[in-house]
């Protein structure tokens, strides 16, 4: 058990509809990461949040979107879905950032979407 | 433009033998690497790591194995158990100063390793 929680598990949706995942990070983890594993694919690294701020962007694309609370908690929300956007969602959290991050990143189990 | 390249998708391989995992890499201003390992349904977690300063990292029964020149490295399981039995990911980092480091970390696609009996 890493001690990062996402929710949902699994999600069954349809192309256009809009989605949110959520994770819980580690306590005392201040930053949390969001990675998508498409089919065949690597962890593809999408935003990360640092105590509430965006930190650093990956490959997300513009109908995507996440926050950080104030409770650390961070939500990623997916709208106008497309058959491609099926995939594994990661959320990891660290507790350091910037030159003290040494890539330890914890990760949650994953919510697994399925756009039809 | 896959900067982190594990080219085997698949490696089966004997308990108690060694396993040998490969990852190579485009981009050489890669300052540190990561080996992580996902079973099914759960999350990838963090095995050993390596950084540019050095050739290679042992951990217990896990070493890790860096070449510079050749822009590859490897993962050495010995001796191999079927616990073992899992997707491995190799990961790099850029500097930090200039491409965002291990805020940013790049992933290969995996390789599945299964351990027989």
């Amino acid at each position: 058990d890493s001690g990062v929680t996402q929710t949902p598990k699994h999600l069954i949706t349809a192309t256009g509809q809009r989605v949110t995942l959520r994770c819980s990070p580690r306590s005392g983890d201040l930053s949390v990461y969001w990675y998508q594993q498409s089919l065949d694919q690597g962890l593809q690294f999408l935003i990360q949040y640092y105590n509430g701020e965006e930190r650093a962007k990956g490959n997300i694309l513009e109908r995507f979107s996440a926050q950080q609370f104030p409770d650390l908690h961070s939500e990623l929300n997916l709208s106008s879905l497309e058959l491609g956007d099926s995939a594994l969602y990661f959320c990891a959290s660290s507790v350091a950032i910037g030159l003290a991050n040494t890539g330890e990143l914890f990760f949650g189990e994953g919510s697994r979407l399925t756009v039809l | 433009d896959q900067q982190v390249k594990q080219n085997s998708p698949s490696l089966s391989v004997q308990e108690g033998r060694i396993s040998i995992l490969n990852c190579d890499y485009t981009n050489s201003m890669f300052d540190y690497f990561l080996w992580y390992k996902k079973y099914p349904a759960e999350g990838p977690t963090f095995l050993i790591s390596i950084s540019s300063i050095k050739d290679k990292n042992e951990d217990g029964r896990f070493t890790v194995f860096l070449n510079k020149s050749a822009k590859h490295l490897s993962l050495h399981i010995v001796p191999s158990q079927p616990g073992d039995s899992a997707v491995y990911f190799c990961a790099a980092s850029p500097p930090y100063i200039t491409q965002g480091g291990s805020e940013k970390l790049v992933f290969g696609k995996g390789t599945k390793l299964t351990v027989n009996p």
